[in-house]
This record gives structure tokens, C-alpha cells and sequence, in this order.
């Protein structure tokens, strides 16, 4: 079955830094997402994308936070300039219609001392 | 806005019991309804889904009917295995005004031998 791949698979940053997490969705999927998981509990929705653009945000995608599709295959996550309650396992997604299963990825665990 | 809200966990069981998570929504729209299942270190995978009211998705022996008059989705199987102790999580996928899928806190399922 196809997969969507995430690097790094561990981060470690300084806080105030800026980190880029990378994601190759499943290779005709239309619809992508980011969220994130701290302490393996809730898992909470960041951000979507479709056609280029961002679809629905949340909250916590404040202005410290961006997304981009710089080419065909690549979804990144960017955070500017990390916090210490940044710290969690950010997971992409994507899926080929809305309302469909989401395919996750194995996460990238961030850690932000 | 929407929202899902799950049984606390853990939930304790013995190998062959019934199990019951439930679940229940709050949507503006018309969603899809969602149980994922995430094992240790893994990222999230789809169990079963149901599109529309009274539908009945099912999967490895798991069962969850979409119930608009009560607004739930409560999830079943009849006789657990050890192999089930995962984290059960519920979501719905909604695209009133973007598209985004929501996932309520999780449920840790132990299935003791």
C-alpha cells in the first residue's frame, strides 16, 4: 500500500529556533494536513491544504506557523521560531477527496529545549 | 463548532470480552464519521468509516453505526483480542466552510490474556 514518508523521524531544537518538517504524501493525493499529538493524547488538527492553498486552520496555526507544497511531492511544515510548548509528535496526512480515510505518516517527534 | 467527545480511557478488558468505546459528535454540517486505531509508535489508521446516517461501518470484527437522532458513533466487537490494545480515537470530516477532519481525545484500550 502507498505511504506517506516524514523527516526527520526525531528533531531536537533550541528554542527560538526555526525548524522545517517534511512530508511526501501519497503521490495523487489532492487534500493534505498537519497535525500534532502531544504525550500520545489528543491529536490536534493544524492546518489543511488543497489547490495550493491553506483550506482550514486552526488556533494553534498562529503566525509562527506556515505550510508549503514547494514542488510536486514535498509538504512542509515550518515554524518560525520554536517554543518550548511546540514539543509534541507532528503527524502529515493526506487523502484524494474530502471526507475520505486520511493517510498518516509515522510523525516527526519535535523536541524543543 | 464541531466537536467530538469519546469515552475516558484506559478501558481494561479481558481477552473475549464485549467492548463498547463511545463517541459522540457536534457538527454544523452533514459529516463523515471516522474510528482510527493508532498502535505504539505508529501513526494513525483508518478502522471503519460511515458516510451518512444509519450506516453501519465495519472492519476486523469492529462494528459503528452513524445515529443522527442521538448525534453518535459508538464503537463494538464482540470478543477483544490481546492484539487490539491500541488507542482508539473517533473523528469526523466535515467541509462547511474548509476542509478538515477532527479527532476526539482517544481511548487506550488494554486486553489482558
Amino acid at each position: 500500500e502507498p505511504e506517506v514518508t516524514q523527516t526527520p523521524s526525531h528533531q531536537v531544537t533550541q528554542m527560538g529556533q526555526e525548524v522545517i518538517l517534511r512530508c511526501v504524501p501519497i503521490s495523487n493525493h489532492l487534500y493534505f494536513y498537519w497535525y500534532r499529538q502531544i504525550l500520545g493524547q489528543k491529536v490536534e488538527f493544524l492546518v489543511s491544504f488543497y489547490n495550493n492553498e491553506i483550506s482550514e486552520k486552526s488556533e494553534i496555526f498562529d503566525d509562527q506557523f506556515s505550510v508549503e507544497r514547494p514542488d510536486g511531492s514535498n509538504f512542509t511544515l515550518k515554524i518560525r521560531s520554536t517554543k518550548l510548548e511546540d514539543s509534541a509528535m507532528y503527524f502529515c496526512a493526506s487523502t484524494d477527496s474530502f471526507n475520505e480515510k486520511l493517510f498518516f505518516g509515522s510523525g516527526t517527534q519535535l523536541s524543543v529545549l | 463548532g464541531d466537536s467530538v467527545t469519546q469515552m475516558e480511557g484506559p478501558v481494561t478488558l479481558s481477552e473475549e470480552a464485549f467492548l463498547t468505546i463511545n463517541c459522540t459528535y457536534t457538527a454544523t454540517g452533514y459529516p463523515s464519521l471516522f474510528w482510527y486505531v493508532q498502535y505504539p509508535g505508529e501513526g494513525l489508521q483508518l478502522l471503519l468509516k460511515a458516510t451518512k446516517a444509519d450506516d453501519k461501518g465495519s472492519n476486523k470484527g469492529f462494528e459503528a453505526t452513524y445515529r443522527k437522532e442521538t448525534t453518535s458513533f459508538h464503537l463494538e466487537k464482540g470478543s477483544v483480542q490481546v492484539s487490539d490494545s491500541a488507542v482508539y480515537f473517533c473523528a469526523l470530516s466535515d467541509n462547511t466552510g474548509g476542509f478538515k477532519t477532527i479527532f476526539g481525545a482517544g481511548t487506550r484500550l488494554f486486553v489482558k490474556a
